[in-house]
């Protein structure tokens, strides 16, 4: 059964640091989308992207973070320098159509 | 916010029995999904009930949805120790954005 991957499944950065968190959507999925759980809390959403362009953020999504789709396959997040407060499992989804969003493994990224 | 709040926040039930959990959320929405998530893992998507559906069925799982009164229930029957996890629901409203609830944890005794 197709499948959401992410890499790395875990990483340990030092805070100010730059981080970048890979994905590989659902191959014939056109909506892909980053979510973050910081550990104990509700999933809360990032971004969601479609047609090569950011079609909604949170407020959370300031501007340490950015998408990138560099090809075909690869959806990325970065954080540029990153804070204690990221500390978080971030999962990378993706759909079809819009409806049902399938999500990775995830990726736990400490800050230290 | 649209969030949905799950309730209970844990549940602790005996093998072979049914779980039951319910969602509550404030705004009108075009889907209602809900995930299950092992500890530390990732989320697995259960099932989507669209507005305009009342009742749907896979499996073991069996949801419903309530618009007027904005809530959904979940119903495991049967329950096995590998249903051990927790399980959110999650809304959108027409945006393609899911707004998660803080979850149900459910433990199954053997």
């Amino acid at each position: 059964e197709p499948e959401v991957t992410q890499t790395p499944s875990h990483q340990v950065t030092q805070m100010g640091q730059e981080v970048i968190l890979r994905c590989v959507p659902i191959s014939n999925h056109l909506y892909f989308y980053w979510y973050r759980q910081i550990l104990g809390q509700k999933v809360e959403f990032l971004v969601s992207f479609y047609n090569n362009e950011i079609s909604e953020k949170s407020e959370i999504f300031d501007d340490q973070f950015s998408v990138e789709r560099p090809d075909g396959s690869n959806f990325t997040l970065k954080i540029r320098s990153t804070k204690l407060e990221d500390s978080a499992m971030y999962f990378c989804a993706s759909s079809e159509t819009g409806n049902t969003i399938y999500f990775g493994e995830g990726s736990w990224l400490t800050v230290v | 916010s649209q969030q949905g709040e799950e309730d209970p926040q844990a549940l602790s039930i005996q093998e072979g029995e049914n779980a039951t959990m319910n969602c509550s959320y404030k705004t009108s929405i075009n889907n209602l999904q809900w995930y299950r998530q092992n500890s530390g893992r990732g989320l697995v998507h259960l099932i989507l009930i669209r507005s305009n559906e009342r009742e749907k069925h896979s499996g073991r799982l069996r949801v419903t949805l309530d618009t007027s009164k904005k809530s959904s229930s979940l119903l495991i029957t049967a329950s096995r120790a590998a249903d051990t996890a927790s399980y959110f629901c999650a809304t959108d409203a027409f945006d393609y954005k899911l707004s998660f609830g803080a979850g149900t944890t459910v433990t199954v005794r053997a």
